[in-house]
C-alpha cells in the first residue's frame, strides 16, 4: 500500500487567494493523480502525471495547475480561488500492483 | 464515453443482513475493476479484479467480475454498523495512463 501525504487537510481561504495543495508519496511511484469530489458526488480526475516533468489534464476541466519536478511530489495550485473551487481534492498514486491508492484528501472551502 | 453505473444508489439494512452491490461498466479499454470503501474521508482500497469468474475475498466481503456481462458484484455478509459507508466501483481504462473512472457509489447504511 502507498503512503501518500496531503497537506493541508482542511483549509478555509478568501476569494482571490492563491493556494497550493501539497501531495507527496514515499514509494517512488511514477504515476500520480488528482481527483476532485464534491460532497455526495462522484470522483472526477482533474490531473495526472506519468512521471517527472509529465502532466496531463484529466477528464474534468479544472482551473487548477499541477507540477511534477520530483517523483515524490505532485502539488496542485489554484492561482485565484473562487467559491466554485470549494471541494475535496484527493491525491493518488499507482502502485506496482496497478492499484491506485489515495491520500487522506484536502478539504478546501473558499469564502 | 466511458461509464460506470452502480446500483442501488442507496441501501438501508439491519445488522446481520447480507447485501449485494452492483456495478456495470462501459469502457473502451478495460484493464481492471476496483472496489473502494469511503467513509468520511478518502476512499480505501478493497479489491482489484482483472479476471472473470475469480472471486476475491476478505473476511465478510467478497467480489467477483463478469467480463461477459461487463459487471461486478460486491457482497457483504453478516453486516455490521461499521460497514456503513459509500462503496465505490471504479474501472481502470488502461491506455498507459491507468486512469480510474468512478461510479456514483452505493451508500450503505447498516442499522443496529
Amino acid at each position: 500500500e502507498a503512503d501518500i501525504y496531503q497537506t493541508p487537510r482542511y483549509l478555509v481561504i478568501g476569494t482571490g487567494k492563491k493556494i497550493t495543495l501539497e501531495c507527496s508519496q514515499t514509494m517512488g511511484h511514477d504515476k500520480m493523480y488528482w481527483y476532485q469530489q464534491d460532497p455526495g458526488m462522484e470522483l472526477h480526475l482533474i490531473h495526472y502525471s506519468y512521471g517527472v516533468n509529465s502532466t496531463e489534464k484529466g477528464d474534468l476541466s479544472s482551473e487548477s495547475t499541477v507540477s511534477r519536478i520530483r517523483t515524490e511530489h505532485f502539488p496542485l495550485t489554484l492561482e485565484s480561488a473562487r467559491p466554485s473551487h470549494t471541494s475535496q481534492y484527493l491525491c493518488a498514486s499507482l502502485s506496482s500492483g496497478n492499484t491506485i491508492y489515495f491520500g487522506e484528501g484536502s478539504w478546501l472551502t473558499v469564502v | 464515453e466511458d461509464k460506470v453505473v452502480q446500483s442501488p444508489l442507496s441501501l438501508v439494512v439491519h445488522e446481520g443482513d447480507t447485501v449485494t452491490l452492483n456495478c456495470s461498466y462501459e469502457v473502451t479499454n478495460f484493464r481492471s475493476l476496483l472496489w473502494y470503501k469511503q467513509e468520511k474521508k478518502a476512499p480505501t482500497f478493497l479489491f482489484m479484479l482483472t479476471s472473470s469468474g475469480i472471486e476475491k475475498k476478505s473476511g465478510r466481503l467478497s467480489s467477483i467480475l463478469d467480463k461477459k456481462e461487463l459487471s461486478s458484484i460486491l457482497n457483504i455478509t453478516a453486516t455490521q454498523t461499521g460497514d456503513s459507508a459509500i462503496y465505490l466501483c471504479a474501472v481502470n481504462n488502461g491506455g498507459g495512463s491507468e486512469k480510474l473512472v468512478f461510479g456514483k457509489g452505493t451508500k450503505l447504511t447498516v442499522n443496529p
